[in-house]
């Protein structure tokens, strides 16, 4: 059963860039889609974008000036870069697996923009 | 930019009453529509897939149709574990979204 964890620093502050990491186990990351979503504290899903292994990427138009998703297939791992970070980029952050559709998902880790 | 429209918002139910919830699209998006609990502090979970699709280890009770811009999650026998937020999600388009979601509380 694949399981897909993410990293980074809980804290970031405004005008920062935030960086998260998710770590893929059970199996390859060689396929598939790897996609990343959010979640403001208390609203909806938010999906921010997917990079396929090959690195071909796909991103949420209005977050595309500040995201970059990249894969270390060497790792098993892929990773999300957001810049100049405000409050409202507050939110837990889950990594997911997609075929199709986001089907396998992280426990999410929450990333707080603040000074 | 396809947007989902859940209803309704939120529904109080007493256990084993069937509960349903629908989702449209702002445009038709073929059967390429998914749908996601969510229970509190933990990450959403497949529901069904491409519209009416069963997800291996999903309860039967939960199901799923619809096509082009209407869709529909039933909940047959509603069950004290099924309180949780449910999203709808489209991958029709090269911009996924999700539904605002439906919160559904147990009586």
């Amino acid at each position: 059963q694949v399981q897909l964890q993410e990293s980074g620093p809980g804290l970031v502050k405004p005008s920062e860039t935030l960086s998260l990491t998710c770590t893929v186990s059970g199996g390859s990351i060689s396929s598939y889609y790897w996609s990343w979503i959010r979640q403001p504290p208390g609203k909806g899903l938010e999906w921010i974008g997917y990079i396929y292994y090959s690195g071909s990427t796909n991103y949420n138009p209005s977050l595309k000036s500040r995201v970059t998703i990249s894969v270390d297939t060497s790792k098993n791992q892929f990773s999300l870069k957001l810049s100049s970070v405000t409050a409202a980029d507050t939110a837990v952050y889950y990594c997911a697996r997609a075929d199709g559709m986001p089907r396998y998902w992280g426990q999410g880790t929450l990333v707080t923009v603040s000074s | 930019e396809i947007v989902l429209t859940q209803s309704p918002d939120f529904q109080s139910v007493t256990p084993k009453e069937k509960v349903t919830i629908t989702c449209r699209a702002s445009q038709s998006i073929g059967s390429s529509l998914h749908w996601y609990q969510q229970k509190p502090d933990q990450s959403p979970k497949l529901l069904i897939k491409y519209a009416s699709q069963s997800i291996s280890g999903v309860p039967s009770r939960f199901s799923g149709s619809g096509s082009g811009t209407d869709f529909t999650l039933t909940i047959n026998s509603l069950e004290a574990e099924d309180a949780a937020t449910y999203y709808c999600h489209q991958s029709s388009s090269l911009l996924w979204t999700f539904g605002q979601g439906t919160k559904v509380e147990i009586k």
